[in-house]
């Protein structure tokens, strides 16, 4: 399976700030996905991350709160813009590959908080 | 749409079994069971892409029933480590990890 790493793990942020999320897989993929869970809840899906292309986003999530990027089949960051606390959340993104018939593997998540 | 999983909590001694249910309004394409401890990342458990099939991993099993729109996760003789909250993501075919999860159900192993 890949191995996902996600910087920063954590960060405790101001209300109208951004923060920029990063995911790295040791390995080419498919597939990015931009996941939320906030406090004791489901995962949520943001967007989907494409790669050389603007991302997809999901109802109720749009690009200038969230703005993706993908350079390559390794990378990509998710940007929290305009924070509020009611973006106090984990940030999960996840990937897979055809390879491995639709399996998804989740980074570690960055837990956010803003005050 | 989200599935819907039951129940919402259940709580074991272990060596004890148990079932969750993970139900969808919608045809079912494929059916994704995770495993999320307090605190990391869901881990990913199995995968089930045909109706009526059956997968194991180790002691955890699953089925999947196309007809009934639901899949099942069996957990048997239960160990402290299957302590977490388990949630069932669904996807549309070809879906390459486009899922929707349930709510998710909060297992706990007593000793």
């Amino acid at each position: 399976s890949a191995v996902i790493s996600q910087k920063p793990s954590r960060d405790i942020c101001q209300r109208g700030t951004s923060l920029t999320i990063q995911c790295q897989v040791d390995s080419q993929v498919t597939m990015m996905f931009w996941y939320r869970q906030q406090p004791g809840q489901s995962l949520t899906l943001i967007a989907t991350a494409n790669q050389g292309s603007e991302a997809t986003y999901e109802s109720g999530f749009v690009i200038d709160k969230f703005p993706i990027s993908r350079p390559n089949l390794t990378f990509s960051t998710l940007t929290v813009s305009n924070m509020s606390p009611e973006d106090s959340s984990i940030y999960l993104c996840s990937v897979s590959s055809r390879q491995s018939t639709d399996t998804q593997y989740f980074g570690p998540g960055t837990r956010l908080t803003v005050l | 749409q989200q599935p819907v999983q039951s129940p919402q909590a259940v709580i074991l001694r272990e060596g004890e079994d148990a079932v969750i249910n993970c139900s969808s309004s919608k045809a079912l394409y494929s059916v994704h069971w995770y495993r999320q401890k307090h605190g990391e990342a869901p881990v990913f458990l199995m995968i089930l892409l045909k109706g009526g099939e059956q997968k194991g991993h180790e002691k955890i099993s699953a089925s999947f029933n196309e007809k009934k729109q639901q899949s099942s996760l069996y957990l048997t003789a239960s160990q402290l480590s299957y302590s977490g909250t388990y949630f069932c993501g669904t996807g549309p075919p070809s879906s390459y990890g486009k899922l929707t999860f349930g709510q998710g159900t909060i297992l706990t192993v007593h000793p």
